[in-house]
Protein backbone atom coordinates (compact mmCIF):
# COMPACT_ATOMS: atom_id res chain seq x y z
CA UNK A 1 0.00 0.00 0.00
CA UNK A 2 0.86 3.70 -0.19
CA UNK A 3 1.96 3.86 -3.59
CA UNK A 4 3.18 7.34 -4.66
CA UNK A 5 3.61 7.13 -8.58
CA UNK A 6 4.45 10.45 -11.44
CA UNK A 7 4.20 10.86 -14.30
CA UNK A 8 6.39 11.68 -17.03
CA UNK A 9 9.32 9.61 -15.63
CA UNK A 10 11.82 11.68 -17.79
CA UNK A 11 11.20 14.78 -20.31
CA UNK A 12 13.12 16.80 -22.57
CA UNK A 13 11.70 19.89 -23.60
CA UNK A 14 13.53 22.95 -25.30
CA UNK A 15 14.06 26.17 -23.53
CA UNK A 16 10.93 27.87 -23.26
CA UNK A 17 8.33 25.76 -22.63
CA UNK A 18 6.40 24.70 -20.27
CA UNK A 19 6.21 21.11 -18.88
CA UNK A 20 3.63 19.31 -16.57
CA UNK A 21 4.60 16.70 -14.29
CA UNK A 22 1.64 14.94 -12.56
CA UNK A 23 1.90 13.45 -9.20
CA UNK A 24 -0.39 10.45 -8.00
CA UNK A 25 -1.12 8.91 -4.88
CA UNK A 26 -2.91 5.29 -6.20
CA UNK A 27 -4.10 3.48 -3.15
CA UNK A 28 -4.66 6.47 -0.75
CA UNK A 29 -5.98 9.69 -0.52
CA UNK A 30 -3.62 12.54 0.41
CA UNK A 31 -4.51 15.68 1.46
CA UNK A 32 -1.02 17.07 1.47
CA UNK A 33 1.50 16.68 -1.07
CA UNK A 34 4.81 17.93 -1.21
CA UNK A 35 7.20 18.94 -4.70
CA UNK A 36 10.87 18.54 -3.64
CA UNK A 37 13.88 19.22 -6.00
CA UNK A 38 17.33 17.03 -6.19
CA UNK A 39 20.24 18.18 -7.78
CA UNK A 40 23.02 15.61 -8.44
CA UNK A 41 24.75 13.82 -5.29
CA UNK A 42 23.09 16.37 -3.06
CA UNK A 43 20.19 16.12 -0.82
CA UNK A 44 16.04 17.42 -1.28
CA UNK A 45 14.67 20.55 -1.46
CA UNK A 46 11.57 20.89 -0.70
CA UNK A 47 9.68 23.62 -3.05
CA UNK A 48 6.68 23.88 -1.64
CA UNK A 49 3.44 22.27 0.18
CA UNK A 50 0.77 21.23 -1.56
CA UNK A 51 -3.19 21.24 -0.16
CA UNK A 52 -6.16 19.83 -1.67
CA UNK A 53 -8.34 22.43 -2.63
CA UNK A 54 -6.09 25.32 -1.81
CA UNK A 55 -3.44 27.21 -2.80
CA UNK A 56 0.79 26.00 -2.56
CA UNK A 57 2.56 27.01 0.12
CA UNK A 58 6.22 27.43 -1.47
CA UNK A 59 9.02 27.86 0.68
CA UNK A 60 11.03 30.82 0.04
CA UNK A 61 13.49 31.40 -2.95
CA UNK A 62 10.77 29.37 -4.91
CA UNK A 63 8.99 31.35 -7.11
CA UNK A 64 5.38 30.44 -7.28
CA UNK A 65 4.97 31.68 -10.80
CA UNK A 66 7.53 29.91 -12.44
CA UNK A 67 6.73 26.33 -10.78
CA UNK A 68 2.88 25.98 -10.75
CA UNK A 69 1.27 23.52 -8.05
CA UNK A 70 -2.40 22.54 -8.60
CA UNK A 71 -4.01 20.14 -6.74
CA UNK A 72 -7.14 19.47 -7.39
CA UNK A 73 -8.32 16.08 -6.04
CA UNK A 74 -7.27 13.85 -2.66
CA UNK A 75 -5.30 12.04 -5.41
CA UNK A 76 -3.92 14.02 -7.68
CA UNK A 77 -1.38 16.99 -7.47
CA UNK A 78 0.78 18.43 -10.37
CA UNK A 79 3.56 20.76 -11.04
CA UNK A 80 3.94 23.12 -14.27
CA UNK A 81 7.43 24.25 -15.07
CA UNK A 82 6.62 27.63 -16.95
CA UNK A 83 9.00 28.49 -19.35
CA UNK A 84 11.67 26.41 -18.87
CA UNK A 85 15.21 26.60 -19.14
CA UNK A 86 18.46 25.08 -18.47
CA UNK A 87 19.00 25.64 -15.10
CA UNK A 88 15.19 24.59 -14.07
CA UNK A 89 17.10 20.97 -15.32
CA UNK A 90 16.65 19.12 -12.15
CA UNK A 91 15.06 15.85 -10.67
CA UNK A 92 11.74 16.32 -9.19
CA UNK A 93 10.14 14.47 -7.06
CA UNK A 94 6.79 14.29 -5.32
CA UNK A 95 5.87 13.02 -1.92
CA UNK A 96 2.41 12.36 0.09
CA UNK A 97 1.10 11.77 3.08
CA UNK A 98 -1.90 9.82 4.23
CA UNK A 99 -4.70 11.68 4.99
CA UNK A 100 -5.23 11.42 9.03
CA UNK A 101 -1.78 9.76 10.35
CA UNK A 102 -0.08 12.17 12.52
CA UNK A 103 3.74 10.34 12.37
CA UNK A 104 4.76 12.65 9.56
CA UNK A 105 5.45 9.53 7.40
CA UNK A 106 5.63 10.85 3.67
CA UNK A 107 5.88 8.42 0.60
CA UNK A 108 7.40 8.85 -2.10
CA UNK A 109 7.14 9.11 -6.12
CA UNK A 110 10.07 7.68 -8.07
CA UNK A 111 10.69 11.29 -9.37
CA UNK A 112 10.83 12.85 -12.80
CA UNK A 113 13.96 13.77 -14.76
CA UNK A 114 13.48 17.17 -16.52
CA UNK A 115 16.00 18.19 -19.22
CA UNK A 116 15.73 21.64 -20.74
CA UNK A 117 17.77 22.26 -23.54
CA UNK B 1 14.87 25.84 13.58
CA UNK B 2 14.73 22.04 13.34
CA UNK B 3 18.42 20.32 11.57
CA UNK B 4 19.14 16.35 10.80
CA UNK B 5 22.86 16.41 10.29
CA UNK B 6 24.51 13.02 8.66
CA UNK B 7 27.71 11.83 8.55
CA UNK B 8 29.57 12.79 5.33
CA UNK B 9 30.38 10.09 2.56
CA UNK B 10 30.69 8.83 0.60
CA UNK B 11 31.56 5.37 2.57
CA UNK B 12 33.06 2.19 1.39
CA UNK B 13 32.66 -1.10 2.70
CA UNK B 14 33.39 -5.00 1.59
CA UNK B 15 30.44 -7.56 1.75
CA UNK B 16 29.31 -8.99 5.05
CA UNK B 17 30.84 -5.94 6.91
CA UNK B 18 29.18 -3.96 9.87
CA UNK B 19 27.48 -0.58 8.71
CA UNK B 20 26.97 2.30 10.71
CA UNK B 21 26.17 5.91 9.25
CA UNK B 22 25.41 8.51 12.11
CA UNK B 23 22.62 10.93 12.39
CA UNK B 24 22.16 13.51 14.76
CA UNK B 25 19.36 16.27 15.24
CA UNK B 26 17.98 19.28 16.54
CA UNK B 27 14.39 19.95 17.19
CA UNK B 28 12.11 21.54 19.24
CA UNK B 29 9.03 19.06 20.86
CA UNK B 30 9.26 15.50 19.51
CA UNK B 31 9.67 14.93 16.50
CA UNK B 32 9.33 11.47 14.44
CA UNK B 33 12.71 10.41 12.97
CA UNK B 34 13.42 8.50 9.06
CA UNK B 35 15.41 6.50 7.36
CA UNK B 36 14.94 6.34 4.07
CA UNK B 37 17.08 4.77 0.85
CA UNK B 38 17.44 6.23 -2.63
CA UNK B 39 18.92 3.98 -5.10
CA UNK B 40 20.57 5.15 -8.81
CA UNK B 41 17.90 7.09 -10.54
CA UNK B 42 14.59 6.48 -8.07
CA UNK B 43 12.18 8.45 -5.78
CA UNK B 44 12.74 7.69 -1.92
CA UNK B 45 11.74 4.62 -0.43
CA UNK B 46 10.77 4.31 3.57
CA UNK B 47 13.90 2.50 5.18
CA UNK B 48 12.69 2.95 8.83
CA UNK B 49 11.38 5.16 11.25
CA UNK B 50 10.66 5.87 15.09
CA UNK B 51 7.96 8.01 16.21
CA UNK B 52 9.11 8.60 20.10
CA UNK B 53 12.06 8.16 22.15
CA UNK B 54 13.94 4.80 22.24
CA UNK B 55 12.29 3.17 19.99
CA UNK B 56 14.01 0.88 17.44
CA UNK B 57 13.01 0.84 14.04
CA UNK B 58 14.00 -1.97 11.96
CA UNK B 59 13.61 -3.42 8.21
CA UNK B 60 15.97 -5.47 5.98
CA UNK B 61 18.09 -5.91 8.84
CA UNK B 62 18.92 -2.35 9.33
CA UNK B 63 17.98 -1.16 12.50
CA UNK B 64 18.05 2.59 14.32
CA UNK B 65 17.02 3.46 17.68
CA UNK B 66 15.73 6.79 18.45
CA UNK B 67 17.82 8.43 21.31
CA UNK B 68 16.43 11.42 22.86
CA UNK B 69 19.36 12.10 25.18
CA UNK B 70 21.82 12.06 22.15
CA UNK B 71 19.47 13.15 19.63
CA UNK B 72 20.36 10.74 17.35
CA UNK B 73 19.25 7.85 14.74
CA UNK B 74 22.42 5.71 13.89
CA UNK B 75 21.50 3.19 11.73
CA UNK B 76 23.44 -0.28 11.83
CA UNK B 77 23.04 -3.25 9.73
CA UNK B 78 25.49 -6.30 11.04
CA UNK B 79 26.28 -7.65 7.56
CA UNK B 80 25.77 -5.60 4.26
CA UNK B 81 25.31 -7.01 0.80
CA UNK B 82 26.50 -5.19 -2.85
CA UNK B 83 22.25 -4.64 -3.03
CA UNK B 84 22.95 -2.44 -0.08
CA UNK B 85 24.33 0.11 -2.08
CA UNK B 86 22.45 3.50 -2.08
CA UNK B 87 22.29 7.01 -0.93
CA UNK B 88 21.19 6.78 2.49
CA UNK B 89 18.84 9.88 4.49
CA UNK B 90 18.70 11.07 7.74
CA UNK B 91 15.11 12.61 8.26
CA UNK B 92 12.91 14.05 11.03
CA UNK B 93 9.54 15.45 11.01
CA UNK B 94 8.08 18.01 13.33
CA UNK B 95 4.97 16.84 13.46
CA UNK B 96 3.57 20.63 13.38
CA UNK B 97 1.24 22.16 10.94
CA UNK B 98 2.27 20.93 7.51
CA UNK B 99 4.32 17.88 8.87
CA UNK B 100 7.51 19.11 6.98
CA UNK B 101 10.55 16.56 6.19
CA UNK B 102 13.81 17.92 6.87
CA UNK B 103 16.39 15.64 5.23
CA UNK B 104 19.79 15.12 6.48
CA UNK B 105 22.69 15.87 3.29
CA UNK B 106 22.45 11.78 2.40
CA UNK B 107 25.45 9.26 2.76
CA UNK B 108 26.45 7.48 -0.20
CA UNK B 109 26.94 4.11 0.59
CA UNK B 110 29.01 1.07 -2.04
CA UNK B 111 29.47 -2.04 -1.19
CA UNK B 112 32.05 -4.11 -2.79
CA UNK B 113 32.03 -8.11 -3.75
Amino acid sequence: GAVVSQHPSWVICKSGTSVKIECRSLDFQATTMFWYRQFPKQSLMLMATSNEGSKATYEQGVEKDKFLINHASLTLSTLTVTSAHPEDSSFYICSARVAGTGNGEQFFGPGTRLTVL
Amino acid sequence: GNSVTQMEGPVTLSEEAFLTINCTYTATGYPSLFWYVQYPGEGLQLLLKATKADDKGSNKGFEATYRKETTSFHLEKGSVQVSDSAVYFCALSDLSGAQKLVFGQGTRLTINP
